[in-house]
């Protein structure tokens, strides 16, 4: 079946300290992918996405990811994490052959930040 | 402001008792979409509508309902609610189909007793 991984349900980091939060997902063609954050008590906001192009994508508050297509990844990083980088973040993909837009989620992982 | 609004933020009620939960966009999408958020389960999604008066059913569309009669409004509606439905609620929206990037809502945390 197809399906979105995002193995750390938690994930820890000291503020200043570089992120890479991993997305892998199961479908035999390149689908769009997306990584979306959700502050505590909002909705999730759109972070970056990947059609094509330049595998390293860059997005909105110093995140970029990079689509690894021999690894099916979409990892999320960041070189420098800062408080208000603590929610939750959702990777998200949409196969191509889908023509009705169906977004597939990752179970999402939770960025706590210490002091 | 471009938005989606959803309301009510906050709702408990009992089991059985019909409710509607609104969901409105200022921005003219095309796409609409009602997600459920679970711990551990991510979103998962209830319905969604490709635009007026078409609607589809997602991945858990039992013990709902959803209509599309104006472009911008998009209500989700709990016939007869049950605890199982106690959830947070998320409306979505989109230009339209692949490649435009979702709108949320602020969510509606529903607690059915």
């Amino acid at each position: 079946a197809q399906s979105v991984t995002q193995p750390d349900i938690h994930i820890t980091v000291s503020e200043g300290a570089s992120l890479e939060l991993r997305c892998n997902y199961s479908y035999g063609a390149t689908p769009y992918l997306f990584w979306y954050v959700q502050s505590p008590g909002q909705g999730l906001q759109l972070l970056l996405k990947y059609f094509s192009g330049d595998t390293l994508v860059q997005g909105i508050k110093g995140f970029e990811a990079e689509f690894k297509r021999s690894q099916s990844s979409f990892n999320l990083r960041k070189p420098s994490v800062h408080w208000s980088d603590a929610a939750e973040y959702f990777c998200a993909v949409v196969p191509r052959v889908d023509s009705n837009y169906q977004l597939i989620w990752g179970a999402g992982t939770k960025l706590i930040i210490k002091p | 402001e471009a938005q989606v609004t959803q309301n009510p933020r906050y709702l408990i009620t009992v089991t059985g008792k019909k409710l509607t939960v609104t969901c409105s966009q200022n921005m003219n999408h095309e796409y609409m979409s009602w997600y459920r958020q679970d711990p551990g389960l991510g979103l998962r999604q209830i319905y969604y509508s490709m635009n007026v008066e078409v609607t589809d059913k997602g991945d858990v569309p039992e013990g709902y309902k959803v209509s599309r009669k104006e472009k911008r409004n998009f209500p989700l509606i709990l016939e007869s609610p049950s605890p199982n439905q106690t959830s947070l609620y998320f409306c979505a929206s989109s230009l339209s189909r692949q490649g435009s990037s979702l709108h949320f809502g602020n969510g509606t945390r529903l607690t059915v007793t």
